[in-house]
């Protein structure tokens, strides 16, 4: 059974910082990952996909790499700012056909003024 | 925002009553999701549909029932709540093909069970 790990659970930063967040899962079976950011009281955004034959995508700030023979993802954000604190979560997507996503329990990040 | 809408926002019910959570999306797609977020759980799948009549259960689907009438609309029905159904519900949507999977999600609704 597919189980998807987030840790840290919860990081502080100050503003300025880049920073990683790891997210690790245990069947290297996927067909992708997704990197969600959820702000308090709001629904999931997209942030970025990655496909399982891809090693890494960026957009704008953030770089998401996987490396699936190990079982993991990082989502690298440069330059942090105070817009940036939020819940960030990662789903991995089976191969069954059904698209199926696995959640980790998510990242909460505070980027400190 | 994948054109997704889901109703009611907020609802507070009492233990024993039927709920149907609407979740609505415009651009025809095919895959739909119902997920609940709790704390310490992340978001788990409740039932999916892969077209209109196509329905399957995801892992927490016991105590919920879906129905796809039409492509727009995908509903969740609680038969009969229980506290233990006090969650976060949310809709989701897969991307159209050649959108390598990306899903998508809609606002959520709070749900209470008192």
């Amino acid at each position: 059974k597919q189980e998807v790990t987030q840790i840290p659970a919860a990081l502080s930063v100050p503003e300025g910082e880049n920073l990683v967040l790891n997210c690790s899962f245990t069947d290297s079976a996927i067909y992708n990952l997704q990197w969600f950011r959820q702000d308090p009281g709001k629904g999931l955004t997209s942030l970025l996909l990655i496909q399982s034959s891809q090693r890494e995508q960026t957009s704008g700030r953030l770089n998401a790499s996987l490396d699936k023979s190990s079982g993991r993802s990082t989502l690298y954000i440069a330059a942090s700012q105070p817009g940036d604190s939020a819940t960030y979560l990662c789903a991995v997507s089976t191969t069954s056909g059904t698209y199926k996503y696995i959640f980790g329990t998510g990242t909460r990040l505070k980027v400190l003024a | 925002d994948a054109g997704i809408t889901q109703s009611p926002r907020h609802k507070v019910t009492e233990t024993g009553t039927p709920v149907t959570l609407r979740c609505h999306q415009t651009e025809n797609h095919r895959y739909m999701y119902w997920y609940r977020q709790d704390p310490g759980h992340g978001l788990r799948l409740i039932h999916y549909s892969y077209g209109v009549k196509d329905t399957d259960k995801g892992e927490v689907s016991d105590g919920y029932s879906v129905s796809r009438s039409k492509t727009e609309d995908f509903l969740l029905t609680l038969e009969s709540a229980t506290s233990s159904q006090t969650s976060v519900y949310f809709c989701a949507i897969r991307g159209q093909q050649g959108s390598h999977n990306e899903q998508f999600f809609g606002p959520g609704t709070r749900l209470t069970v008192l």
